[in-house]
């Protein structure tokens, strides 16, 4: 079955540093997502991407967060200057063209230390 | 009025019992209610979904009961077994509007052997 593969499983940071979390959405997938869950709390939807420009973003994903599909395949969230906050599991999902179920990856734990 | 409100925390049952979690939304504009299954370590993986149109919905032992009048709405699994053993999560989501997905809390269901 197809998935969305997501990269690293784990990334440790120090405050301040540039982060960029990687996703491999399913490929025939045209809708993009980027949502986290902090530890113990609820998944948060961050940003929707369609058609190589965001379609929708929530009030936490502000200046320091961007998002890119750089060659088609990948699709990448970038955090310019970390913060402790930030520390969360990052998920990434995507939706196919009938617009019906986002399929989630298995996350990127960051530690921003 | 975007929340998804989740109950409970945390839920035990014996092996073979029956595991009810319930959700209230205030959103009358949601209009797709999927339920989601994640595994330590793991994306949210979607388990069942209903629109408001239909006031139960079955898959196997996993079975939604919807009442759009008192805006809740539950996931009762039948013949819970130890593989059931998981964080469920109630969502929703504005079909026409938007994509992103609104989470409850989640809960620990944890089934006894």
């Amino acid at each position: 079955e197809p998935e969305v593969t997501q990269t690293p499983s784990h990334q440790v940071t120090q405050m301040g540093q540039e982060v960029i979390l990687r996703c491999v959405p399913i490929s025939n997938h045209l809708y993009f997502y980027w949502y986290r869950q902090i530890l113990g709390q609820k998944v948060e939807f961050l940003v929707s991407f369609y058609n190589n420009e965001i379609s929708e973003k929530s009030e936490i994903f502000d200046d320091q967060f961007s998002v890119e599909r750089p060659d088609g395949s990948n699709f990448t969230l970038k955090i310019r200057s970390t913060k402790l906050e930030d520390s969360a599991m990052y998920f990434c999902a995507s939706m196919g063209p009938g617009k019906n179920i986002q399929y989630f990856g298995a996350g990127t734990r960051l530690s921003v230390l | 009025q975007q929340q998804v409100k989740q109950s409970p925390q945390s839920l035990i049952v014996q092996k073979g019992g029956i595991s009810i979690i319930n959700c209230a939304y205030e959103n009358t504009a949601f209009d797709y209610f999927p339920w989601y299954q994640q595994f330590p370590g793991k994306g949210p993986a979607l388990l069942i979904a209903i629109r408001p149109d239909v006031s139960e919905k079955k898959e196997g032992r996993f079975t939604i009961s919807f009442n759009k009048s008192a805006k809740q709405f539950s996931l009762h699994i039948m013949d819970s077994q130890p593989g059931d053993s998981a964080t469920y999560f109630c969502a929703a989501r504005e079909d026409f509007r938007d994509d992103k997905i609104i989470f409850g809390k989640g809960t620990r269901l944890h089934i006894l052997p």
